[in-house]
């Protein structure tokens, strides 16, 4: 089954630290840009940050900038997020999510469409 | 970077037709055509509806279609079913290599 599976996500205190997690199974998880997008709770979507197929390119939304890290692990179909110096405002519902990989543009960590979601694993700063 | 711009709701009878707009500058759109919609049901993630302006996934209906006029893309809805009730968000890569949502429509069947 074609699917992607997050955790890591938890109650963390004012400036501490977090390990998002991504497992992808039933797809070539190298061929494939990957994504995290969040959502605040009752609000709407958000760009975290983008990692292309072997992580050469990636790129981040000028809200998580040098505060948020994302990487990946083809040998393990994974995808990760290090969140540190978290705040209240990124209480969210995290996402990982593929993007195409058939992205024309060059040099860039991905231009796709976000074809698969994960559930989501809840991250709250209190 | 700001959202770009979706009304809060549009409602619409069974059968009728609805259109979501989503407004954002050149910027925004990066004078590409990589605008995608996802639809949303409560407690549930989400879900890509269309890709590059009007291209629908495999397995997405062939009521919902796509356009885009400038800096304005829409999202149109046919034959409106009660299952489309949902929520539903535009996005689009953007001129500096970033993506940006839309503020989101909740789309309601009367």
């Amino acid at each position: 089954e074609v699917q992607l599976v997050e955790s890591g996500g938890g109650l963390v205190k004012p400036g501490g630290s977090l390990r998002l997690s991504c497992a992808a199974s039933g797809f070539t998880f190298n061929s494939y840009s990957m994504n995290w997008v969040r959502q605040a709770p009752g609000k709407g979507l958000e760009w975290v940050s983008s990692i292309s197929s072997s992580s050469r390119y990636i790129s981040y939304a000028d809200s998580v900038k040098g505060r948020f890290t994302i990487s990946r692990d083809n040998a393990k179909n994974s995808l990760y997020l290090q969140m540190s110096s978290l705040g209240a405002e990124d209480t969210a519902l995290y996402y990982c999510a593929s993007s195409g990989g058939s992205c024309p543009l060059i040099r860039v960590a991905s231009c796709d469409a976000f074809d698969l979601w994960g559930q989501g694993t809840m991250v709250t700063v209190s | 970077q700001s959202a770009l711009t979706q009304p809060a709701s549009v409602s619409g009878s069974p059968g009728q037709s609805i259109t979501i707009s989503c407004t954002g500058t050149s910027s925004d759109f990066g004078g590409y055509n990589y605008v995608s919609w996802y639809q949303q049901h409560p407690g549930k993630a989400p879900k890509l509806m269309i890709y590059d302006v009007s291209n629908r996934p495999s397995g997405v209906s062939n009521r919902f279609s796509g356009s885009k006029s400038g800096n304005t893309a829409s999202l149109t809805i046919s034959g409106l079913q009660a299952e489309d009730e949902a929520d539903y968000y535009c996005s689009s890569y953007t001129s500096g290599s970033t993506y940006v949502f839309g503020t989101g429509t909740k789309v309601t069947v009367l």
